[in-house]
């Protein structure tokens, strides 16, 4: 069974700041993918980065970055220059594997973590 | 490309009520999700459609909860009798494996909130 923690229920950072969420997880596959999703108060699911197991090199989106330790079962998300609109909720989440055919297995989230930003 | 559509946005009802949600994914993904988010929590897996085949459905509640995905393109998910505990927000996702695409093939709707009183 896959499972993912987030051991920071609340984080807080100055605007134009950099903040890192933890994440760690637990699987016993050798191919995985680890997600991070930004869920403002609207609700919907936003796609931050991806990182796949066999990835060497720690993905990055922008102002996002992902720290993958893959010894230590880690994918901390680091937000950089932080905004104001970055206030949300952010799950970390990991893909099962493979449905069959040209589909991916389910995801499994963490508990999230809620950023604040402060001006 | 149209994103997964979901209806109704919120929904209010009394418990022991029944309910149901719909949603129809991207066209083209076989793969659809039900996921149960409650308030401060991370979604939850209720069930998996491969097609029009169930892939898992480990984590619904039978007795009371069903879905159904006809012709592999739009899925219900019914809830009868309804609890309080089933309050929350109900998101649909649809996946193709596409590693191509920036969100690595999925993609979510905007879900639906429920509140049960």
């Amino acid at each position: 069974a896959q499972k993912i923690t987030q051991t920071q229920p609340g984080m807080f950072v100055q605007e134009k700041e950099a903040v890192t969420l933890d994440c760690t997880y637990d699987t016993s596959d050798q191919s995985y993918g680890l997600f991070w999703y930004k869920q403002p108060s609207s609700g919907e699911m936003i796609f931050l980065i991806y990182q796949g197991s066999y990835d060497e090199q720690n993905a990055t989106e922008g102002r996002y970055s992902l720290n993958f330790q893959k010894a230590r079962k880690s994918a901390n998300l680091v937000i950089s220059a932080s905004q104001l609109g970055d206030s949300a909720m952010y799950f970390c989440a990991m893909r099962g594997p493979n449905a069959g055919g040209t589909s991916y297995g389910k995801l499994t989230f963490g508990q999230g973590t809620i950023l604040t930003v402060h001006p | 490309e149209a994103g997964v559509a979901q209806s109704p946005r919120y929904k209010i009802i009394e418990k022991r009520q029944s309910v149901a949600f719909w949603c129809n994914p991207i066209s083209g993904h076989a793969t659809l999700y039900w996921y149960q988010q409650i308030l401060g929590q991370g979604p939850k897996l209720l069930i998996q459609f491969q097609n029009n085949g169930v892939v898992d459905d480990s984590q619904l509640p039978k007795d009371r909860f069903s879905a159904e995905r006809l012709k592999g393109v739009d899925s219900t998910l019914k809830i009868q009798p309804a609890k309080l505990e089933d309050s929350a927000v109900y998101l649909c996702a649809s996946s193709l494996r596409d590693y191509t695409t920036r969100n690595y093939g999925y993609t979510f709707g905007s879900g639906t909130r429920l509140t049960v009183v």
